[in-house]
């Protein structure tokens, strides 16, 4: 089994609908991040967490809301979703205590679709 | 703030053609460098990485050596194959807000032809 599973991993859905993406993991570790990907502009951070009760804003936070439901679960809210916010979202997770030296590793990705 | 630059692509090899991937990076203090590689469909992985001036990663035949002086960590291989078809990017992690996040250059598709 992945040790970072993403649901759903696509989604079609229209303008003003609220979305929520979901992320588990299995790795055991504290730190969780939340990435959006587009064409020709890399991934960007949109929310990180250092466990339960430290979330943070990143990048591009506007727009996007998290929950840090238990260390294993990390779910990304669209409230209200709009056409620019299609894109390819991923969850990843690192183990804490390492500093700059941390690898992050990446679930599959969703591929996101706002009509 | 961090940055990365990369060479843009898309980048295309025959097989066992040697490649490299151009990476520059600005950061405050000593960051850590990393690449990642993205293959058809999947998520990111780790490919390798260097913590400090000098140090050389290497993975999978791939090398990069931190090159503080000139603020560069190019990817390298000497023989492509067809299976290292993929999204190449390249990330530094430096201190930021207090904590170290990831910041990404914007990817260099790769595309090996037998």
């Amino acid at each position: 089994d992945a040790d970072v599973t993403q649901t759903p991993r696509n989604r079609i859905t229209k303008t003003g609908k609220r979305i929520m993406l979901e992320c588990s993991q299995t790795k055991g570790h504290d730190r969780m991040y939340w990435y959006r990907q587009d064409p020709g502009l890399g991934l960007r951070l949109i929310y990180y967490s250092f466990d339960v009760k430290d979330i943070n804003k990143g990048e591009i936070s506007d727009g996007y809301s998290v929950s840090r439901q238990a260390q294993a679960k990390f779910s990304l809210s669209l409230e209200s979703a709009i056409p620019n916010q299609t894109a390819l979202y991923f969850c990843a997770t690192s183990d804490a205590g390492q500093g700059a030296t941390d690898t992050q590793y990446f679930g599959p990705g969703t591929r996101l679709t706002v009509l | 703030g961090n940055s990365v630059t990369q060479m843009e692509g898309p980048v295309t090899l025959s097989e066992e053609a040697f490649l490299t991937i151009n990476c520059t990076y600005t950061a405050t203090g000593y960051p850590s460098l990393f690449w990642y590689v993205q293959y058809p469909g999947e998520g990111l992985q780790l490919l390798l990485k260097a913590t400090k001036a000098d140090d050389k990663g290497s993975n999978k035949g791939f090398e990069a050596t931190y090159r503080k002086e000139t603020t560069s960590f190019h990817l390298e291989k000497g023989s492509v194959q067809v299976s290292d078809s993929a999204v190449y990017f390249c990330a530094l992690s430096g201190a930021g807000a207090g904590s170290y996040q990831l910041t990404f250059g914007k990817g260099t598709k790769l595309s090996v032809i037998p």
